[in-house]
């Protein structure tokens, strides 16, 4: 049982190109979620899902895509990278509201 | 919307020293209560949650955690901290209904154990 899996664990672009991170969890959870890390900062939600094809903004959408074809991806896209993206992105998943997410291992971008 | 405030943003002990950790939210509905744990390049770790009945919750390695509903406050200890506890701990709240889904954390506190 692998839990939360992210691909790349890091990164390097280039100021404009794109690239999608990859997260996928084996453990049939509806919920999914996308955080970024910033240092010293909590957590902020990008996007979540509560379901395949259903996806919503969270605090800090602008930049970024998502898309939920199947239980198990969540994949996170960045279509013009800037700067301010470089960051650690975590995904997480839960089978349903009240229950704790469960968090990857995370994939440290850098935007240079 | 929700925010979560963790006072000590650093904080530096020595072992079997005592810890408690501040954190407040500002919510008036009800919500869920969580304490991650996260070691120095790792992934966040689940150390306690809060969810319904008894306010004092037990968590993993010893941790322990008081909801004051009347504080907004979901304050963790450790009777006696260990150099293994060395880490950056959050705090963070969901609401049970309304409102957009996941987490929102508290900024963090970085605590350094001195053997």
């Amino acid at each position: 049982n692998a839990g939360v899996t992210q691909t790349p664990k890091f990164r390097i672009l280039k100021i404009g190109q794109s690239m999608t991170l990859q997260c996928t969890q084996d453990m049939n959870h509806n919920y999914m979620y996308w955080y970024r890390q910033d240092p010293g900062m909590g957590l902020k939600l990008i996007y979540y899902s509560v379901g395949a094809g259903i996806t919503d903004k969270g605090e800090v959408p602008n930049g970024y895509n998502v898309s939920r074809s199947t239980t198990e991806d969540f994949p996170l896209r960045l279509e013009l990278a800037a700067p301010s993206q470089t960051s650690v992105y975590f995904c997480a998943s839960r089978p349903d509201k009240n229950q704790p997410q469960h968090f990857g291992d995370g994939t440290r971008l850098s935007i240079l | 919307a929700q925010s979560v405030s963790q006072h000590n943003h650093h904080v530096i002990l020595s072992e079997a020293a005592s810890l408690e950790l501040g954190c407040n939210y500002s919510y008036g509905g009800t919500v869920n209560l969580f304490w991650y744990v996260q070691y120095p390049g790792q992934h966040l770790q689940l150390l306690l949650k809060y969810f319904s009945g008894d306010p004092l919750v037990k968590g993993i390695k010893g941790f322990e955690a008081e909801f004051i509903k009347s504080k907004f406050s979901f304050n963790l200890r450790k009777p006696s901290v260990q150099w293994s506890d060395t880490a950056e701990y959050f705090c963070a709240v969901n609401t049970v209904e309304g409102g957009a889904d996941g987490l929102t954390f508290g900024k963090g506190t970085h605590l350094i154990i001195q053997p």
